[in-house]
């Protein structure tokens, strides 16, 4: 039972530069969403999608771009990653918006 | 807009000491969920719990227990009899169903069990 599967774990990119994390889910789960974890913030809402090619803005999505062609993927893209980027991100997924919401292990990515 | 308040940043009690993590929640939804997760120091986010907004029947499984009042748009979580393993980062989270349908957590507690 993979569940849900976050690449890479970590990452160190530069400012300015383009950097897609990924999430694959094997349960086959409508719902996706993408937070990123901040010391002082908790789990913050980045986009989500409820099927594929339907995404919807979270709390914070400046910055971010997300695509879902199928259903199993959600990857999150920074289109010019900036300091204020450097997070630990976590992919979920749920069955329905409400479910119980499983989520990856998370992907730790510092900008420098 | 919905909104999810856990004012306790940080907590420690002695091991075998009994501790609630208050939630406080704002919605204008008559019909939300709730919810509980657990990250404990190795950085994954485990399931805890979700409640619906009209089940206000309190919920126990084994040391855990769940405390929803409406009334005072409170989700509490006690643990009893706190163990080491306990210790853990532990979030509420609030989904309200006939919005935007998104889940905000808050911000977190931060559950420290003393040997």
């Amino acid at each position: 039972d993979a569940g849900i599967t976050q690449s890479p774990r970590y990452k160190i990119t530069e400012t300015g530069r383009q950097v897609t994390l990924m999430c694959h889910q094997t349960w086959s789960h409508s719902y996706m969403f993408w937070y990123r974890q901040d010391l002082g913030h908790g789990l913050r809402l980045i986009y989500y999608s409820a099927a594929a090619d339907i995404t919807d803005k979270g709390e914070v999505p400046d910055g971010y771009v997300v695509s879902r062609s199928k259903t199993e993927n959600f990857p999150l893209t920074l289109e010019s990653a900036t300091r204020s980027q450097t997070s630990v991100y976590f992919c979920a997924s749920s069955t329905v918006i409400q479910g119980e919401v499983g989520f990856g292990s998370g992907t730790r990515l510092t900008v420098v | 807009a919905q909104k999810v308040t856990q004012a306790q940043t940080e907590i420690s009690v002695v091991e075998k000491e009994d501790v609630t993590l208050d939630c406080v929640y704002e919605t204008r939804d008559t019909t939300y969920y709730l919810f509980w997760y657990k990250q404990p120091p190795s950085g994954e986010l485990v399931f805890l719990i979700r409640r619906n907004s009209f089940d206000e029947q309190n919920e126990i499984s084994g040391r855990y227990s769940w405390n929803f009042q409406k009334s005072t748009s409170s989700f509490n979580f006690t643990i009893t009899a706190s163990q080491v393993v306990d210790s853990a980062v532990y979030f509420c989270a609030l989904s309200e169903v006939n919005r935007d349908d998104k889940i905000i957590f808050g911000k977190g507690t931060r559950l420290h069990i003393l040997p």
